[in-house]
């Protein structure tokens, strides 16, 4: 079975400043996905960055980058500049790969969530 | 085009009512799921379709009933609702039903009040 966990239910963070946003999963599969995902307060799930397994760098997105630890299992996603515009939830994902002999039928498990409030 | 279509945006229905909610995607996925989530909490996984036909059912009430005419289209059919399934429903489609590296790409969702 997957699992995430997000440990800071809520964050907060003044304008222009960096921000870690903490996730650490759990997986029997060998190979899998970790995506972080953004939720304003309308409700649309804005996909942010991706980062597989056997990804040996760190994925960048503009402003977004993942800090990709695999023997930690951790997946913290690191925000530079903040803006007032980054105020939302943001998920932490994973998905499975069922083909490589994994048990997650390919399903995108969410964590909990962290509420991020950008401070001007 | 690159989005996930649904539509209504915002849906009030009274419990004994019959109501559809639709989802739409013109990228080639073939896969597309429902997801229902409460207010700040994460979306929780209720269908999965691969190819067009239904792969996943997360023990969901029979009151819901998904349909996928085809590659393009996911309905969700909704009767006899109660008014704890009050929500957003969400869907997604993925490229490919399996592989770890492709994401779900999300609709804004539809916001359901059962009253």
């Amino acid at each position: 079975a997957q699992k995430i966990t997000q440990t800071q239910p809520g964050m907060f963070v003044q304008e222009k400043e960096a921000v870690t946003l903490d996730c650490t999963y759990d997986t029997s599969d060998q190979s899998y996905g970790l995506f972080w995902y953004k939720q304003p307060s309308s409700g649309e799930m804005i996909f942010l960055i991706y980062q597989g397994s056997y990804d040996e760098q760190n994925a960048t997105e503009g402003r977004y980058s993942l800090n990709f630890q695999k023997a930690r299992k951790s997946a913290n996603l690191v925000i530079s500049a903040s803006q007032l515009g980054d105020s939302a939830m943001y998920f932490c994902a994973m998905r499975g790969a069922p083909r490589a002999g994994g048990t997650s039928y390919g399903k995108l498990t969410f964590g909990q969530g962290t509420i991020l409030t950008v401070h001007p | 085009d690159t989005e996930v279509t649904q539509t209504p945006k915002h849906l009030v229905m009274g419990m004994t009512n019959k109501k559809s909610l639709k989802c739409e995607q013109h990228m080639g996925h073939r896969a597309m799921y429902w997801y229902k989530q409460k207010a700040k909490k994460p979306p929780e996984l209720m269908f999965v379709y691969s190819y067009e036909k239904l792969s996943i059912n997360e023990s969901v009430p029979s009151r819901f009933s998904p349909e996928c005419p085809n590659s393009s289209l996911l309905n969700l059919h909704l009767h006899a609702l109660q008014p704890e399934d009050s929500a957003l429903y969400l869907c997604a489609s993925s490229q490919d039903p399996d592989r770890a590296s492709y994401g779900y790409t999300f609709g804004s969702g539809t916001r359901l009040t059962v009253v």
